[in-house]
């Protein structure tokens, strides 16, 4: 019972380089998030998904695309990255209901 | 979206000596107000939490206390010990699906 999985822990790009931060749950939840941390700043929260096949912008969308294919997954890719986006990617889940929320261990990007 | 404040940003305190943070919110019908600690490094993760049917909840040496009228709560920690030393984040909310966080706080307990 892993809770929230994201892969990779790790990533350096270079300017104009795409990937996808991938995060999984096995809680059964149907509220997934995507987060960014600069350093010694708060949480700011980019996309979130209310359930599969559903997803909405949050405060910091703009560089960002998410998908929500099933129920476990939600994917957040990169596609062109910039040194702004350097950052802690956190991804966290939370029941339907609302209710108390549960974090991957998040993603160091550094883009250079 | 939620308009979320947090005060203080920082709070340095001795050791055995309470500490307190306060959050403020905008959306009257946030019904679920929790708050979340952050360790250097680590995830955030939930360390109290508190319904709008209820007042005050302790849990050992912390405790969350609600006044819904003001919009306003509070997180105290009694007998700070060096290990209480991180960032604090609440993050009241009004139903499932957005969740904002605040700016945080970060508390430093010193020996």
């Amino acid at each position: 019972n892993a809770g929230v999985t994201q892969t990779p822990k790790f990533q350096v790009l270079k300017t104009g380089q795409s990937m996808t931060l991938q995060c999984a749950q096995d809680m059964n939840h149907n509220s997934m998030y995507w987060y960014r941390q600069d350093p010694g700043m708060g949480l700011r929260l980019i996309y979130y998904s209310a359930s599969e096949g559903t997803t909405d912008k949050g405060e910091v969308p703009n560089g960002y695309n998410v998908s929500r294919l099933n129920k476990r997954e939600f994917s957040l890719r990169l596609e062109s990255a910039a040194p702004s986006q350097t950052s802690v990617y956190f991804c966290a889940v939370r029941p339907g209901t609302g209710g108390r929320a549960f974090f991957g261990q998040g993603t160091r990007l550094t883009v250079v | 979206g939620e308009n979320v404040e947090q005060h203080p940003s920082t709070l340095s305190v001795q050791e055995g000596d309470s500490a307190v943070i306060k959050c403020t919110y905008s959306d009257s019908a946030s019904n679920y107000f929790p708050w979340y600690k952050q360790e250097l490094g680590k995830r955030p993760q939930l360390i109290i939490d508190i319904r709008s049917n209820v007042g005050e909840k302790k849990d050992q040496r912390i405790a969350v206390t609600l006044n819904k009228t003001a919009k306003h709560f509070s997180l105290h920690i009694t007998e700070t010990q060096p290990e209480d030393s991180a960032v604090y984040f609440c993050a009241p909310t009004p139903g499932a699906n957005n969740l904002f966080f605040g700016t945080g706080t970060r508390l430093t307990v010193i020996p």
